[in-house]
């Protein structure tokens, strides 16, 4: 399978807890996305990578996220000290952009991180 | 107010029937993903689209720039079909982030 895929799948975490999420998108995509989905919501743009440099991140993303994509290939998203406000589908999505600034490349989504904090 | 918006919120349909969901968007767009939703969580990129229309199979995805709307027709809808359908669009400006509508949840009954 050669998709964007995300571990784990599902996280139950007790609040308080430090997670980690990780992402490895399409082996050639440049662009790395994460989002977030609540129930009955559509997904929220968190941050945003091309290549390792992090190039936006949303004010959804409190001091208590980080994420990083250190050699330009998978990505990690942590969540320090977890609220149950963060429970949410973690989405992670990749494209490929041939030239800086085009807005019209794919972007391929994986499965998704689905966090619980109790 | 979102800048996308998706009606209706809720669709059901009997196997067979022609479905149509709409989005609007408020602002100046480059271009608008509709995208599928499969209980579970994972999403496919269904059409991307910045004018006219664009079919494949039985789906047809229409954009209207000046009246800053699109559709998403399903024609000979089946149970299979049933999902979340969620536009998304690149707001100008933005070259990459998409903003999302909350989605259509499909229910296509045989």
């Amino acid at each position: 399978d050669t998709g964007v895929s995300q571990d784990p799948r599902h996280k139950i975490t007790k609040r308080g807890q430090n997670v980690t999420f990780r992402c490895d998108p399409i082996s050639e995509h440049n662009r790395l996305y994460w989002y977030r989905q609540t129930l009955g919501q559509g997904p929220e743009f968190l941050t945003y990578f091309q290549n390792e440099a992090q190039l936006e991140k949303s004010r959804l993303l409190s001091d208590r996220f980080s994420a990083e994509r250190p050699k330009g290939s998978f990505s990690t998203l942590e969540i320090q000290r977890t609220e149950q406000g963060d429970s949410a589908m973690y989405l992670c999505a990749s494209s490929l952009a041939w030239t800086s600034g085009t807005s019209t490349d794919t972007q391929y989504f994986g499965p998704g991180t689905r966090l619980t904090v109790l | 107010k979102n800048e996308v918006e998706q009606s209706p919120q809720n669709l059901t349909a009997q196997e067979g029937e022609f479905i149509t969901i709409n989005c609007s968007y408020s602002v100046g767009i480059s271009a608008l993903h509709w995208l599928q939703q499969h209980p579970g969580g994972g999403i496919v990129s269904l059409f991307m689209l910045s004018s006219g229309k664009k079919k494949h199979g039985r789906l047809i995805a229409t954009i209207n720039i000046q009246e800053k709307h699109s559709s998403l027709h399903i024609t000979a809808s089946h149970p299979r079909d049933s999902a979340v359908y969620i536009c998304a669009a690149i707001l100008r400006g933005s070259n990459y982030k998409l903003t999302f509508g909350k989605g259509t949840l499909l229910t296509v009954n045989p």
